[in-house]
């Protein structure tokens, strides 16, 4: 099976410009989850999106958003960039069906934003 | 929310010694994985351990869920050993929180 499959693999944007990463997740897998990692923060959790819904959400502002299409791939977008926004995007994909249950899951190799 | 804590935060080694690195957590988790991180940034699953102890190769890991903490052994590391190692914890729903890394080092 191909894994999740994330692009672009690099960016660069300036300042108030807005940016839309795609991910493509393990066929068969309706779970699409995205996390931003930064050297200061850490990984940290953006959302889940489960059948064209987003499940979860992390602590981020509402200039973050997602989505996710009918055939599970997720996009997310971020409007008017910041410097801080300047991060390794991941997104991650797995099995799980109901919201009680976990199976494991699959990272992309992330997007990489820079953000002048 | 849970917090978890992995040590040591850095690690050097010689190549061919064996290596343990812990992960705390800061409440009863039901699901965790660990996860080593490659110079091009992607996180590669090494483990999904719940409870109990996963071999694989050179690697193990053991998961004590009533203790809170889980421990990944390396045994007779190589240089392509080298890289971040994370666990996660899953907090809710398909959030998995992270902690800090370990940072390995492996010398030839």
């Amino acid at each position: 099976k191909a894994g999740v499959t994330q692009t672009p693999r690099y960016l660069i944007k300036t300042r108030g410009q807005q940016v839309t990463l795609s991910c493509s997740p393990i066929s068969g897998h309706r779970s699409v989850s995205w996390y931003q990692q930064t050297p200061g923060q850490g990984l940290q959790f953006l959302f889940e999106y489960f059948s064209e819904t987003q499940r979860n959400k992390g602590n981020f502002p509402g200039r973050f958003s997602g989505r996710q299409f009918s055939n599970s791939r997720s996009e997310m977008n971020v409007s008017t960039l910041e410097l801080g926004d300047s991060a390794l995007y991941l997104c991650a994909s797995s099995s799980t069906s109901g919201s009680s249950s976990y199976n494991e899951q699959f990272f992309g190799p992330g997007t990489r934003l820079t953000v002048l | 929310g849970i917090q978890v804590e992995q040590s040591p935060p850095d690690l050097i080694l010689q190549e061919g010694a064996n290596s343990t690195l812990r992960c705390n957590f800061s409440d009863s988790v039901n699901n965790l994985q660990w996860f080593h991180q490659n110079p091009w940034g992607q996180l590669i699953n090494l483990f999904y351990i719940p409870s109990g102890t996963k071999q694989n190769g050179r690697l193990s890991a053991t998961t004590v869920a009533t203790e809170r903490y889980s421990l990944l052994y390396i045994s007779s590391s190589q240089t392509t050993d080298s890289g971040v190692y994370f666990c996660a914890a899953v907090e809710y729903g398909n959030k998995l929180v992270f902690g800090a890394g370990t940072i390995l080092r492996v010398k030839s």
